[in-house]
């Protein structure tokens, strides 16, 4: 699977769109980026997955470029309740192995 | 309400004294995952099941064993557990090919 890099944390204003980017330079024409949060004492949470399209679903929007090699999860309304680390996560749809990298730890300020 | 269910939260065990972490779901799904997850790193799978399959990491010590005994339930045994062991364990069920559903985990000590 490719190896993503995301920024070790971010701070987002409550209220306000939080955007998280991922780099993905290796990502080969088959993977899928996924996104997973974490909160604090949880168990992973899935938020959006997508190949080369734009996605939006209830909790966020999946922008990926159009060489696929970076992508931005937007949550569009950040709540406290969006404090949580970020796993940006490229892998072939439907591989059984989740690689985890360090992920995001993002903060909603009130 | 659909899900995955962890027991016990939190264990405490001894060295070196063998300890069993129980998952069950609700969900039907039939792949079921265990991820280590140690303090302030990202969760690393250790195994899964593809129904009765046992599928094990290459890096998986040999420590850490499961089973599953039918589509709801998987256990994970650690035979003998070591201070480096200490983690929190996390379950997750998916349907074949499909996204991973995460139970909230147990949390492990090693005293």
């Amino acid at each position: 699977d490719a190896k993503t890099t995301q920024p070790t944390s971010m701070d987002c204003a409550e209220g306000r769109a939080a955007n998280l980017p991922c780099n993905h330079s290796t990502i080969s024409g088959n993977e899928y980026v996924y996104w997973y949060r974490q909160i604090h004492s949880q168990g992973p949470q899935y938020i959006i997955h997508g190949l080369k399209n734009n996605e939006t679903n209830e909790m966020a929007s999946l922008i990926i470029t159009e060489d696929r090699k970076s992508s931005t999860l937007i949550l569009p309304h950040a709540t406290l309740r969006d404090t949580a680390v970020y796993y940006c996560i490229v892998s072939f749809f439907g591989n059984e192995k989740l690689t985890f990298g360090t992920g995001t730890r993002l903060t909603i300020i009130p | 309400d659909a899900m995955v269910i962890q027991n016990p939260r939190y264990q405490v065990t001894q060295f070196g004294k063998p300890v069993t972490l129980s998952c069950s779901q609700t969900l039907n799904h039939n792949v079921m995952y265990w991820y280590q997850q140690k303090s302030s790193q990202a969760p690393k799978l250790l195994f899964h099941y593809y129904d009765k399959d046992f599928n094990n990491e290459a890096d998986t010590p040999d420590n850490f064993q499961s089973r599953r005994p039918n589509t709801s339930f998987c256990f994970l045994d650690i035979r003998s557990p070591g201070l480096g062991d200490a983690a929190m364990y996390l379950c997750a069920t998916s349907r074949v090919r499909d996204t991973q559903y995460f139970g909230p985990g147990t949390r492990l000590t090693v005293l």
